[in-house]
């Protein structure tokens, strides 16, 4: 069974940083690109991020090109999102997700909610 | 940037009934390679995302046939014949055809 679960969430004051972690199982993680997609609390979802299944190639929205670094680690089946400089406007839920190519989004996580403030 | 815009915002059914989304970008979403890279997902409330559709009319493994994805270019449409209770929720419209992918805004499916 595929399974994708998040952590590292939680309140972070502005400009500071936090790393998030999806742990992946049930399939063969570098066999797959993985993403992140984020949802402010009661608005729609936005994709921040996506890196290839070799961690060569990684893609951003533009407004978390040069604070927001994603990566992945292959022989932990791990993904991360690593976000400095935190803005209040980044406050949300992030889900994990499994990317078929440029096909689809076919798993995704519970998510881990991301609240930055004072 | 493209936009993706879903109409209407929100739709009221009655269980049994068809319902349609329409999802309308600014640029043809067809990429270089012949594919179009529009997905459908249905996020229930207090859950994730789930994924309906992909490359426009795809039905992923499991979903219902009464969900029926159309369209090309720039205008796409996703119908529900005979809405059941379990497909209320916010479905989005996604492109993955041009840098940066965006989402639609998304379209609250409610009881009448």
């Amino acid at each position: 069974e595929v399974q994708l679960v998040e952590s590292g969430g939680g309140l972070v004051q502005p400009g500071r940083s936090m790393k998030l972690s999806c742990a992946a199982s049930g399939f063969t993680f570098n066999n797959y690109d993985m993403a992140w997609v984020c949802q402010a609390p009661k608005k729609g979802l936005e994709w921040v991020a996506t890196i290839s299944y070799d961690g060569s190639s990684t893609y951003y929205r533009d407004s978390v090109k040069g604070r927001f670094t994603i990566s992945r680690d292959n022989a932990k089946s791990t993904l991360y999102l690593q976000m400095d400089s935190l803005r209040s406007e980044d406050t949300a839920t992030y889900y994990c997700a499994r990317r078929r190519a440029r096909d689809y989004f076919d798993y995704w996580g519970q998510g881990v909610m991301v609240t930055v403030s004072s | 940037d493209v936009v993706l815009t879903q109409t209407p915002v929100s739709l009221s059914v009655t269980l049994g009934d068809q319902a349609s989304i329409s999802c309308r970008s600014s640029q043809s979403l067809e990429y270089s390679d012949g594919y179009t890279y529009l997905e459908w997902y249905l996020q229930k409330p207090g859950q994730s995302p789930q994924l309906l559709i992909y490359e426009v009319s795809n039905r992923f493994s499991g979903v219902p046939d009464r969900f029926i994805g159309s369209g090309s270019g720039t205008d796409f449409t996703l119908k529900i014949s005979r809405v059941e209770p379990e497909d209320l929720g916010v479905y989005y419209c996604f492109q993955a055809t041009h840098d940066p992918w965006t989402f639609g805004g998304g379209t609250k499916l409610e009881l009448k």
